[in-house]
């Protein structure tokens, strides 16, 4: 079975300030690993994705994750956060040619950047 | 470009009774996917259909149904509703790829 952990219900953040989004997942096999966000009153937004090569991914807005198979993260990172980054954001796992088991997501960590 | 549409945006219903929601995926895109948003529990998988099949369900009891028409738009049938069914549905469609997913705004169905 694959699963992801979000282990923070909510992070706050200074604007300016970097922040850092925590996902762990865990799988049988190289994972697919995605971070979606969802703004208020709408759905999800793709952010970026880890396939395989290069560890450290980027993606839209400024945003980038590191892909660590030690530690079984996929923790998401931004140089300098703004108050227009406040969201939900989703890490989700799958595991390739795993025939018809869908896209895990994990419960979802509240961002807060206050001016 | 239209994105994924969802009609309709809130559904007030009381319990006992049926629900239908609607997807209209992008066009060209062919998989549909289901998901429950319920408060506290992040994204639960429901259903996903491509190409007219339904592919695999999630864990959720058998009143909760769905079809995907020939145009691959496709439709959520939740019978028999209980009070915990109210969650926000979100409708997502790729073209025949987990590698990223376009969701629609959803549908908030309050149970009363």
């Amino acid at each position: 079975a694959q699963s992801v952990a979000q282990p923070e219900d909510q992070v706050n953040v200074a604007e300016g300030n970097p922040l850092t989004v925590k996902c762990t997942y865990s799988v049988s096999g190289n994972p697919y690993l995605f971070w979606y966000v969802q703004y208020p009153n709408r759905g999800l937004q793709f952010l970026l994705k880890y396939i395989t090569g290069d560890n450290l991914v980027k993606g839209s807005y400024g945003f980038e994750a590191e892909f660590n198979k030690s530690q079984t993260s996929f923790h998401l990172k931004k140089p300098s956060a703004l108050v227009s980054d406040s969201a939900l954001y989703f890490c989700a796992v799958r595991v390739p040619n795993s025939g018809n088991t869908p896209l895990v997501f994990g419960k979802g960590t509240r961002l807060s950047v206050i001016a | 470009e239209a994105g994924v549409t969802q009609s309709p945006t809130h559904l007030i219903k009381t319990r006992g009774q049926q629900a239908t929601l609607r997807c209209s995926p992008i066009s060209g895109h062919t998989s549909v996917y289901w998901y429950q948003q319920a408060l506290g529990l992040g994204l639960q998988f429901l259903l996903w259909y491509d190409e007219g099949e339904e592919r695999n369900r999630g864990n959720f009891p058998p009143r909760f149904s769905g079809r995907q028409f020939p145009n691959y738009s496709s439709e959520l049938n939740v019978n028999a509703l209980e009070l915990e069914d109210s969650a926000l549905y979100l409708c997502a469609s790729s073209a025949g790829s987990w590698e990223k997913l376009f969701f629609g705004s959803g549908t908030q169905l309050s149970v009363l």
